[in-house]
């Protein structure tokens, strides 16, 4: 089955810098892949998905690359604010037939942004 | 619609007890998913209904968990005879089904139960 690594487990920049967090997956069929932001006592909330048939995908400070070559793909976060400390969450699914929200998760990124 | 509603947001129990969670979908998603997290990991996949068919369960679905959708509405997740292990948070969401490569089927979460069992 699939299995997604996701590094690095806990990441602290200063605010104003970028944070990029890489994720791995195994299953060569998997062509869907979100990011979801969890606050403390709160449900993952997606913030940007990508899907195989792009590469990139930018939305105002997020962008999300994808190498299916290499089956991996990265969050990267511009112009970091206090706001954007949570964990963050990769995923991977096959996006056809009935597997299409069985998102294989990984076990999340702590980002810290210090003032 | 506010999006996913999840009740209890919190439920302490001690082993051995019975308990059920409810989710509320959004309105015009007739897919919805159970997931559970526990401290530290990524949500796991449970289980999840199309309308009111259940189309797929997880092998971490033990015959203690049972999940119906029965008017293609709202779901309850009911764990009998709890143990400690199944403290954690059960997440539900929900989509409205479609071709994911097409930009359909992006999943809602909703804030989740947390599960404590004593």
């Amino acid at each position: 089955g699939e299995n997604v690594e996701q590094h690095p487990s806990t990441l602290s920049v200063q605010e104003g810098d970028s944070a990029v967090i890489k994720c791995t997956y195994s299953d060569s069929a998997s062509n869907y892949f979100p990011w979801y932001k969890q606050e403390l006592g709160k449900g993952p909330q997606l913030i940007i998905d990508i899907r195989s048939n792009v590469g990139e995908k930018k939305d105002q400070r997020i962008a999300v690359t994808l190498n299916k070559t290499a089956k991996h793909f990265s969050l990267h976060i511009t112009e970091t604010q206090p706001e954007d400390s949570a964990v963050y969450f990769c995923a991977a699914s096959r996006a056809y037939g009935g597997s299409q929200g069985n998102l294989i998760f990984g076990k999340g990124t702590k980002l810290s942004v210090k003032p | 619609d506010t999006g996913v509603s999840q009740d209890p947001r919190h439920k302490i129990t001690k082993r051995g007890q019975n308990v059920t969670f409810r989710c509320d979908p959004i309105s015009e998603h007739n897919r919805l998913y159970w997931y559970r997290q526990t401290l530290g990991q990524g949500p796991e996949f449970l289980t999840y209904f199309q309308n009111e068919a259940q189309l797929e369960k997880s092998r971490l679905l033990s015959d203690r968990f049972s999940a119906e959708r029965p008017k293609g509405s709202f779901s309850t997740l009911e764990i009998q005879r709890t143990e400690q292990g199944d403290s954690a948070m059960y997440l539900c969401a929900s989509s409205s089904g479609g071709v994911v490569l097409s930009g359909a089927n992006v999943l809602t979460f909703g804030a989740g139960s947390r599960l404590t069992v004593l």
